[in-house]
């Protein structure tokens, strides 16, 4: 239980494109999904925060409109990296916590994605 | 603001070796902890969590941490580790309030040598 899945796992695109990225909480509803950006050798950088049929909170120094967030739907959220340059490569991980407690979920634990790979040329 | 420090940013060990990775944080408040581990291409994983009760943790592959509120330390060990430890670890907070985000330590790798 409790896996969340991302596609696509890689991506290259040309700098100007625009990429989009899909999570998915395979065997759980996630009110909340959280998209963290991770640099070479380094943490985890919180993006945005994604609730289900709301805007997205994102953080401070993230930009809205560059970075796209969707959720839709209790199961997916999707991060759309607009008008792409070499410097959004990255690898960027989402995360889906529980609508509520019971059995394997905890609504207070984050369960992660495998990550995308972006590489904009 | 909130924040989260490991110390140590390579650890390299000898197998059998004990492991403690230290992290510290900065809040007042409620807090839950949380170490996570992500090996060589591979998506996080959570190793234990603190949320209340009993402030030491046992995790997942013997692992296990201490809450220790007055040092707002979460230090993580192991008795003795093996090659398959390797990985990075990191330390992470979720305070409360607001969306309950989490925090995280920049992060810690480990090198277990056979």
């Amino acid at each position: 239980g409790a896996v969340v899945s991302q596609h696509p796992s890689r991506v290259i695109c040309k700098s100007g494109t625009s990429v989009k990225i899909e999570c998915r909480s395979l065997d759980f509803q996630a009110t909340t999904m959280f998209w963290y950006r991770q640099f070479p050798k380094q943490s985890l950088m919180l993006m945005a925060t994604s609730n289900e049929g709301s805007k997205a909170t994102y953080e401070q120094g993230v930009e809205k409109d560059k970075f796209l967030i969707n959720h839709a739907s209790l199961t997916l959220s999707t991060l759309t990296v607009t008008s792409a340059h070499p410097e959004d490569s990255s690898f960027y991980i989402c995360s889906a916590r529980a609508a509520a407690s019971g059995g394997l979920f905890s609504y207070n634990e984050q369960f992660f994605g495998p990550g995308t790979r972006l590489t904009v040329l | 603001a909130q924040s989260v420090s490991q110390h140590n940013h390579h650890v390299i060990l000898s197998e059998a070796a004990s492991l403690e990775l230290g992290c510290n944080y900065s809040y007042g408040g409620t807090v839950n902890l949380f170490w996570y581990v992500q090996y060589p291409g591979q998506h996080l994983q959570l190793l234990l969590k603190y949320f209340s009760g009993d402030p030491l943790v046992k995790g997942i592959k013997g692992f296990e941490a201490e809450f220790i509120k007055s040092k707002f330390s979460f230090n993580l060990r192991k008795p003795s580790v093996q090659w398959s430890d390797t990985a990075e670890y990191f330390c992470a907070v979720k305070v409360s309030g607001g969306y309950n985000k989490l925090i995280f330590g920049a992060g810690t790798r480990l090198a277990v040598h056979p």
